[in-house]
């Protein structure tokens, strides 16, 4: 069955380092990877995605991720961190069961501290 | 509005009474999920919908939950007898075109449950 792993329940940064959240997934196929955001009392926002081709994505918010099939993962990553980017994050896999259903990880907590 | 709305945003029940949960998803929206967010958890998914036809609703944890979207627009979830267990967040997105593989879902802001 898919899955997807974050390893880090929460991190701290301070304002203006780089970040980096890890993901990992178990997947059969090609999968389908995302990467959301949620701010507290607010939905999740999609940050970037990755389908296929090249292996890094940009995304809004100055994010960016990297898809590593030989490590199963799609580490999301931004080079410095503004407080505002303390959230909670989820990566997700699309599932290929043939259905339709999202499979996220537990998230990380991003704290910044200044 | 622009986003996707949820209603109520906070409802507390006690336990074995039954719930209904509303989400209005953007206009012209084709795809509709229902998701259950449990404390410190990522969201898990329960139904889908495709216009009016549940298409997927293999994450529904037993058959007190039931979702409808009798005009592909708005969508009820409703739980019968709730229990502790139900307390969640419960998410709402709708994806423009059908399927949710390689179209964006925009997320509604959830619908905080609690059982007591």
């Amino acid at each position: 069955a898919q899955s997807v792993t974050q390893p880090d329940i929460h991190i701290t940064v301070s304002e203006g380092a780089s970040l980096e959240l890890r993901c990992n997934y178990s997947y059969g196929a090609t999968p389908y990877l995302f990467w959301y955001v949620q701010s507290p009392g607010q939905g999740l926002q999609l940050l970037l995605k990755y389908f296929s081709g090249d292996t890094l994505v940009q995304g809004i918010k100055g994010f960016e991720a990297e898809f590593k099939r030989s490590q199963s993962s799609f580490n999301l990553r931004k080079p410095s961190v503004h407080w505002s980017d303390a959230a909670e994050y989820f990566c997700a896999v699309v599932s290929n069961t043939g259905g339709f259903k999202t499979i996220f990880g537990a998230g990380t907590r991003l704290f910044v501290k200044a | 509005g622009a986003g996707v709305s949820q209603s109520p945003r906070y409802k507390v029940a006690k336990r074995g009474q039954d719930v209904a949960l509303r989400c209005d998803p953007i206009s012209g929206h084709v795809s509709l999920f229902w998701y259950q967010q449990a404390l410190g958890q990522g969201p898990e998914f329960l139904t889908y919908f495709q216009n009016e036809a549940q298409l997927d609703k293999s994450g529904l944890p037993s058959d007190r939950f039931f979702a409808e979207r009798p005009e592909g627009s708005v969508s009820t979830l409703k739980i019968q007898r709730t229990q502790q267990e139900d307390s969640a967040v419960y998410l709402c997105a709708s994806s423009l075109q059908g399927g949710g593989l390689y179209n964006e879902q925009f997320f509604g802001p959830g619908t905080r449950l609690t059982v007591l």
